[in-house]
């Protein structure tokens, strides 16, 4: 079975600029979760998505969004970029049941650097 | 809500020494524990999940973690360390959130083996 995919593996913009990134989850996964990584504040949860809803928010702002499509793919988008965007961009997938023990599996990230 | 600490942002051990990762948790019930690892440049991936089923849980590459609800622990540990453990260790913790799962990360603990 092939693993997440994530495209772009690498960006660069500039502030003000807008980004989409995209995840594929594994085949027969429907849960896509998505998350920030730096340095300082390690992994924190964005969103995730199940059947095109989003279940679940963190506490990042507005200018963060992502939607879901039917064939379980998920999109995040950043508007407005800011210089403390820079940081790798995770998305995680799995099979969706939502329960405690339900295991993520990652993609390998897309390296987003604004200046 | 839970959370997980992890003791020491880095770990230097010597090939073939003992490697001990420390991660404590915060939870006002029975958690549901994980410790993933990243290689660089990689996404995350899951070394072994606690699932109450075992307190002591083996997991790939020679590691394991074993449940200590007296000390609210589950620290990672392996035998004898290789060259290709260097990597970053995460904890987490999973949680329900609006019904459904959400996981939470500790901060990280690179490990660096020398030679």
């Amino acid at each position: 079975k092939a693993g997440v995919t994530q495209t772009p593996r690498y960006l660069i913009k500039t502030r003000g600029q807008q980004v989409t990134l995209s995840c594929s989850p594994i085949s027969g996964h429907r849960s896509v979760s998505w998350y920030q990584q730096t340095p300082g504040q390690g992994l924190q949860f964005l969103f995730e998505y199940f059947s095109e809803t989003q279940r679940n928010k963190g506490n990042f702002p507005g200018r963060f969004s992502g939607r879901q499509f039917s064939n379980s793919r998920s999109e995040m988008n950043v508007s407005t970029l800011e210089l403390g965007d820079s940081a790798l961009y995770l998305c995680a997938s799995s099979s969706a049941g939502g329960e405690l023990t339900d295991t993520q599996y990652f993609g390998p990230g897309t390296r987003l650097t604004v200046l | 809500a839970q959370s997980v600490t992890q003791l020491g942002s880095h770990v230097s051990v010597s090939e073939g020494a003992l490697v001990l990762l420390r991660c404590n948790y915060s939870s006002s019930v029975p958690p549901y524990l994980f410790w993933y690892v990243q290689y660089p440049n990689q996404g995350l991936q899951l070394l072994l999940k606690y699932t109450s089923a075992a307190t002591l849980v083996k997991g790939i590459n020679g590691f394991e973690a074993e449940f200590k609800k007296s000390e609210t622990s589950f620290h990672l540990t392996k035998p004898s360390a290789h060259m290709s453990d260097a990597a970053e260790y995460f904890c987490a913790v999973s949680d329900y959130r609006w019904g459904y799962q959400k996981v939470t990360f500790g901060i990280g603990t690179k490990l660096q083996v020398i030679p």
